[in-house]
Order: C-alpha cells, then sequence, then structure tokens
C-alpha cells in the first residue's frame, strides 16, 4: 500500500528564516497531495494542497512543490513568524478517498 | 466559516466499556470519515462513509468499531469494548463531494483514554 515518508521530525529556524519541509510517496498513481498544520490542542488545518497535473503553487508566504517523476513533494515558508510554530503532515491520496498521513514535522521558530 | 464539531473533547474510560464519539460535520458535505492518531504516532485512516455506508475501511476499523449516521447531522463513532491500545485522539472529517481531490475538513477530535 502507498507509504509516505516525511523530513525532517523536528525543524527549528530562526524567525524570518525559510523552512522547508519534505515528502515522498510509494504509490505512483497518488494524485492528490495537501498539507495540514496542527497546532496543539487542535484538529489538522488544511493550509495549502497541490494536485497531480501542477507542479508548484504558491499562497502568500507559503508554497509546494511537486515532482511525480521522483514522487516527492515539498512544502516551503518563508519569511517564518512566531505563528507558524506547529505540526506540519504531509499526506497523499489517490482514487480511493483516504489520505495516507506522513509522521509530521514539528516546526520551531525561534525569536 | 463553517467547521466539523466534535464531542466529547476528552472521554476516559474503563477498558472494555462502550464509547461513542460524536461529530457534526459540515452541514452541506455528504462524505465523512475517521480518523486517529496514537500518542507521536501518524494520523491513520479508520473508515469513509456515505449515504449511510461504509465506503472505505482499513484493517484497525474491526468488528469492535462501528458508525453512524442517526439524524441529519451527527456522525458518530462507536467502540463497543475498549481495548487499551484504543487510547488516542479520534478525528472525523468531512468532504462536500467524492472526488479524491476534494479537501477534507478536520474537527478538533477527542482525546480517548482507556485505563
Amino acid at each position: 500500500g502507498e507509504n509516505v515518508e516525511q523530513h525532517p521530525s523536528t525543524l527549528s529556524v530562526q524567525e524570518g528564516d525559510s523552512a522547508v519541509i519534505k515528502c515522498t510517496y510509494s504509490d505512483s498513481a497518488s494524485n492528490y497531495f495537501p498539507w495540514y498544520k496542527q497546532e496543539l490542542g487542535k484538529g489538522p488545518q488544511l493550509i495549502i494542497d497541490i494536485r497531480s497535473n501542477v507542479g508548484e503553487k504558491k499562497d502568500q508566504r507559503i508554497a509546494v512543490t511537486l515532482n511525480k517523476t521522483a514522487k516527492h513533494f515539498s512544502l516551503h515558508i518563508t519569511e517564518t513568524q512566531p505563528e507558524d510554530s506547529a505540526v506540519y503532515f504531509c499526506a497523499a491520496s489517490r482514487s480511493n478517498y483516504q489520505l495516507i498521513w506522513g509522521a509530521g514535522t514539528k516546526l520551531i521558530i525561534k525569536p | 466559516e463553517p467547521e466539523v464539531t466534535q464531542t466529547p473533547s476528552h472521554q476516559v474510560t474503563q477498558m472494555g466499556q462502550e464509547v461513542i464519539l460524536r461529530c457534526v460535520p459540515i452541514s452541506n458535505h455528504l462524505y465523512f470519515y475517521w480518523y486517529r492518531q496514537i500518542l507521536g504516532q501518524k494520523v491513520e485512516f479508520l473508515v469513509s462513509f456515505y449515504n449511510n455506508e461504509i465506503s472505505e475501511k482499513s484493517e484497525i476499523f474491526d468488528d469492535q468499531f462501528s458508525v453512524e449516521r442517526p439524524d441529519g447531522s451527527n456522525f458518530t463513532l462507536k467502540i463497543r469494548s475498549t481495548k487499551l491500545e484504543d487510547s488516542a485522539m479520534y478525528f472525523c472529517a468531512s468532504t462536500r463531494t467524492s472526488g479524491s481531490q476534494e479537501t477534507q475538513y478536520f474537527g478538533p477530535g477527542t482525546r480517548l483514554l482507556v485505563l
């Protein structure tokens, strides 16, 4: 079955710097790749997603890139702010709707 | 902005007891999901539900689990005889349509502790 690997497990960056989180997936049929942000005590919240017919998508300080050949996708956060501190999850989905999740990255923004 | 809600936020139960976790999906959504997250581990898919039927379920979703939409708004997950290893955060999610690329909106979760 599908497996999603996510790295790093913890990422600490200085406020204002960029953060990059990477995921790889195993099922070449996966066609939808969302990123979720989970703050302490809350459910995952979608922050950006990308579909398999697109290589890059940007929304203000957040961007996601997808390399279907290599089966990896990445989350880029620029000009990081303290409120970006959270756990970030990547996920992948094919036609059977269930999301397969990465293990999560704890992002720490140092003031 | 519409959101998925879940009750209770926390549930403590004794091993062997039945628990019912409740979810109110976004009102115009038709597809519903349960996921769980054991502390420190990945979020895992449990089950998807549409038109009063289970669409898909994972290996985790055994005979101890059941789902129901008892009325037009609630979506419930029942665990018949809880085990210690059922302790986890349980998330409900919903989507508007069935497309595999539809955004899943998650509730805040119910933290279940089985003693």
